[in-house]
This record gives structure tokens, C-alpha cells and sequence, in this order.
């Protein structure tokens, strides 16, 4: 059965850093690209960042460019997204995602760019 | 970036109703459209994928269409476990962008 479990939210100051976690069970994140989304609680969602596969493509939303890293650890099975100078505009609820496709060593089949499965949410609060 | 208008941003309706939820694109994203139902404090539950694509164990009142820019989830006939928040997403090219969510409220 598929599980993401995520972690590492907390109440920081603006300016701070923390890392959150995503811990993966049922399969494995060498053949999938992951995905972070914020969610603003009673607010829509948006996409924060994704990584390819073979863990060396990056994206980022325009809004955390140069501030976040998204990575992840194949021998843990384990995404994370590592959060520096933090805003009071950061704060949500994070979720990571588990894009649908499926990808080998030398291609990945997909029908589009979208997570079928989501962790449970971790709560990063950014205020003074 | 590709923009998401989704419509209503809430609806109220009964048991039973049949009720219609578009999402318009700013520009054609040849059938890359995903559905997402998400109720209070959980996470979003993949229902549609590419347009068409019911999600395995997703009742079949659900259904999705559309193509272009202009794309809808049906579901024929609520159901109380049905009221929830509804998203539509862009699944064609980053940055994935999401409609606003229509709340579906019981009447």
C-alpha cells in the first residue's frame, strides 16, 4: 500500500529555516518524480516544487526560487524540501505528492504531470 | 503560466442532485486535466485524471469531460460523502496550477 508521511513543521520566525520530510512506503521514489504543494488553511492549493525520477531535476514555484531545495534519499525512501529565509506568505499546511507516472532507468510513461497520492499535510507556521 | 478559472466557487444542492463543476484553462492543455475532491482536514484524493480517467475504486457517478481549455466534472447523483471541496489542476507543463475550488455544501 502506497503511504507518504510527512514531517519537521513548526511554529519559525521570519527568516528562519526548517526541513520537512516525507517518508515513503509501498513503493519507491527512484521510479516516480514527487512533488511538495502548499495549502493556506480554507485556501486553494499551489504547487511548490517537484524532482525528476533520478533525483537530479529540479523545479520551484517563482515564489520559493533560491530560497527552497527540494531532494530526497533513494537508500531512505525519504523526499525533502529544505526551507530557508522564510516568509510570514509561507505559511500552510505542506503536502507531498507522488506523480502517477512511472518511470525506469531510461523513460518514464505518463499521461501528464500529477500526484495520485498525497502525504497527510504538515503544518509550517511563519510568524514573529 | 497556465490559469485556472474554476466555477461556482460554491454550490449548494441536495441528495440526489446532479451537479456540474467547469474549469477553464488559459490555454489549451490537450486532455492534461486532473479532479481532486478534498474534504476538511484531509489531503486531496486524486478522483479524474487526463479529462476521462476515473480513478480505481472512485464511484462511477463521477465523470469528467472537456477538451481545449474548457473541462468539467459531473457527478451524477450526490451522495452525503459527496460534500467536499472540488479542485481542478493542469496537469500539461510547470508550474502545475490549481482552479480555486468549488465547495460543495449540502442544501
Amino acid at each position: 500500500e502506497v503511504e507518504l508521511v510527512e514531517s519537521g513543521g513548526d511554529l519559525v520566525q521570519p527568516g528562519g529555516s526548517l526541513r520537512l520530510s516525507c517518508a515513503a512506503s509501498g513503493f519507491t521514489v527512484t521510479n516516480h518524480w514527487m512533488y511538495w504543494f502548499r495549502q493556506v488553511p480554507g485556501k486553494g492549493l499551489v504547487w511548490v516544487s517537484r524532482i525528476d525520477s533520478l533525483g537530479t531535476d529540479t523545479g520551484y514555484a517563482d515564489s520559493v526560487k533560491g530560497r527552497y531545495t527540494i531532494s530526497r534519499d533513494s537508500a531512505q525512501n525519504t523526499l525533502y524540501l529544505q526551507m530557508n529565509g522564510l516568509r510570514v506568505e509561507d505559511t500552510g499546511v505542506y503536502y507531498c505528492g507522488r506523480d502517477a507516472g512511472f518511470c525506469s532507468i531510461s523513460s518514464c510513461r505518463r499521461q501528464g504531470y500529477f500526484p495520485d497520492y498525497w502525504g497527510q499535510g504538515t503544518l509550517v507556521t511563519v510568524s514573529p | 503560466d497556465i490559469q485556472m478559472t474554476q466555477s461556482p466557487s460554491s454550490v449548494s444542492a441536495s441528495v440526489g442532485d446532479r451537479v456540474t463543476i467547469t474549469c477553464r484553462a488559459s490555454r489549451d492543455i490537450n486532455f492534461s486535466l486532473a479532479w481532486y475532491q478534498q474534504k476538511p482536514g484531509k489531503a486531496p484524493k486524486l478522483l479524474i485524471s487526463t479529462t476521462f480517467n476515473l480513478q480505481n475504486g472512485v464511484p462511477p457517478r463521477f465523470s469528467g469531460s472537456g477538451s481545449g481549455t474548457d473541462y468539467s466534472l459531473t457527478i451524477s447523483s450526490l451522495q452525503p460523502e459527496d460534500f467536499a471541496t472540488y479542485y481542478c489542476q493542469q496537469a500539461f507543463t510547470f508550474p502545475l496550477t490549481f482552479g480555486g475550488g468549488t465547495n460543495l455544501e449540502i442544501k
